[in-house]
């Protein structure tokens, strides 16, 4: 079956270090996308992807980055961790098209300190 | 600015009776909605969806109303079950792109 992976599912790093949170999905769709979840404000976008060397800023970028180079993976780097970046990550997926849903993983827990 | 607003932290139901579970959203340009259910260390997953030519859509248990001049939908759970308990968010689409822009979320919790 088809589906979405996180890794890893849990991470503590250290405050300035550089951390990369993995994405792979087999759907073989072309949007993807990473949220963080706190609470009191939701799922709240990071960045996305909508192919191959396409990547857009959502509405919490500050700090992050992204890269797509196949269709299957779009890693998320925190590029000197934060420990206002301590949250939930969750990565998704879709088909490129309008009126369908997006399809997430399990999510990994990041600890920073 | 919030998009989408669920303006309801938490409600409980209890088992057999109907759960309605609210959402606003600012963006007139959004014409796709979304409900998704998320259970404690897991990833959300897809519960229903609406298009903005539509007023409502049904599926089981579960349908969601839309009222696109008041910029409100909501999702009707009927009857309430334990499982049921989750925290749900309602997610918006539209503006010619593919993103999805999520609400701060729901708590229910269906008491037995």
């Amino acid at each position: 079956d088809a589906e979405i992976t996180q890794s890893p599912r849990h991470k503590i790093t250290e405050t300035g270090r550089q951390v990369t949170l993995a994405c792979h999905q087999t759907w073989n769709h072309n949007n993807m996308f990473w949220y963080r979840q706190d609470l009191g404000h939701g799922l709240r976008l990071i960045h996305y992807s909508y192919g191959v060397q396409d990547t857009n800023k959502g509405e919490v970028s500050d700090g992050y980055s992204v890269s797509r180079s196949n269709t299957e993976d779009l890693p998320l780097t925190l590029e000197s961790a934060a420990s206002s970046q301590t949250s939930v990550y969750f990565c998704a997926s879709s088909e490129r098209s309008t009126n369908t849903e997006a399809f997430f993983g399990q999510g990994t827990r990041l600890t920073v300190v | 600015d919030q998009q989408v607003k669920q303006n309801s932290p938490s409600l409980s139901v209890q088992e057999g009776r109907i759960s309605i579970l609210n959402c606003d959203y600012t963006n007139s340009m959004f014409d796709y909605f979304l409900w998704y259910k998320k259970y404690p260390a897991e990833g959300p997953t897809f519960l229903i969806s609406i298009s903005s030519i539509k007023d409502k859509n049904e599926d089981g248990r579960f349908t969601v109303f839309l009222n696109k001049s008041a910029k409100h939908l909501s999702l009707h759970i009927v009857p309430s079950q334990p499982g049921d308990s989750a925290v749900y968010f309602c997610a918006a689409s539209g503006e010619g792109t593919y993103k999805y822009i999520f609400g701060t979320g729901t708590r229910l919790k269906v008491l037995a």
